[in-house]
């Protein structure tokens, strides 16, 4: 079946610095990829939606100058938290929108912890 | 916006006994994902329901989804310790973003 891939799957930055995370599809395209994220015990909360080749459509409240969403080619989308602070520490997750189709396809997350 | 509630919150069953969570959108939907996670885990897809009043069943797990396109049941029948976690609905209005539903933390005693 088709795979969503998240790395890294666990990292600890420094207060201050930028942290980047990338959600690949493995072997299909997708044209939308999805950013979520969850706190401790909470659900998960839809941040962004990912286009290829154009900019990414955020949620409001979230902070698109804090949370870079790139979406480069058909495979690929990475979300850069920068200037991180430990209120940003939290479970990432993306999901991949088969391109053409109506499926979508959840990663494995990424737990980030500021220090 | 869209709201996507789910209830209870909470359930602690003992082990053999029946559970079910419900969940309500305040749109008409598309169609409906159901998710467990794990304490620590990431959400594992369990299905999804497309069809009005369409049900699906896996094993000791039945899935219905609403006539109206608005609602979704998950029923686990002789609940295990296994099936100790969070189970969450992702309701899509057709759009292909997916709004996670508040979870139901499943707790099983033995």
């Amino acid at each position: 079946g088709a795979v969503v891939s998240q790395h890294p799957s666990r990292v600890i930055c420094k207060s201050g610095t930028s942290v980047k995370i990338e959600c690949r599809s493995l072997d299909f395209q997708a044209t939308t990829m999805f950013w979520y994220r969850q706190f401790p015990k909470k659900s998960l909360m839809l941040m962004a939606t990912s286009n290829e080749g154009s900019k990414a459509t955020y949620e409001q409240g979230v902070e698109k100058d804090k949370f870079l969403i790139n979406h480069a080619s058909l495979t690929l989308s990475t979300l850069t938290v920068t200037s991180a602070h430990p209120e940003d520490s939290s479970f990432y997750i993306c999901s991949a929108r088969l391109s053409g189709g109506n499926t979508i396809y959840f990663g494995e997350g990424s737990w980030l912890t500021v220090v | 916006g869209q709201q996507v509630m789910q209830i209870p919150q909470y359930q602690h069953v003992q082990e053999g006994e029946d559970f079910t969570t419900y969940c309500n959108s305040s749109t008409t939907l598309s169609n409906i994902q159901w998710y467990k996670q794990r304490p620590g885990g990431h959400p594992v897809f369990l299905i999804q329901l497309v069809k009005s009043g369409e049900v699906k069943k896996q094993k000791r797990l039945t899935f219905q989804f609403g006539e109206a396109k608005k609602n979704s049941s998950l029923h686990i029948t002789a609940t295990q310790t296994t099936d100790v976690g969070t189970y969450f609905c992702a309701a899509d209005s057709g759009t292909y973003k997916y709004i996670f539903g508040t979870g139901t933390r499943l707790k099983v005693l033995a």
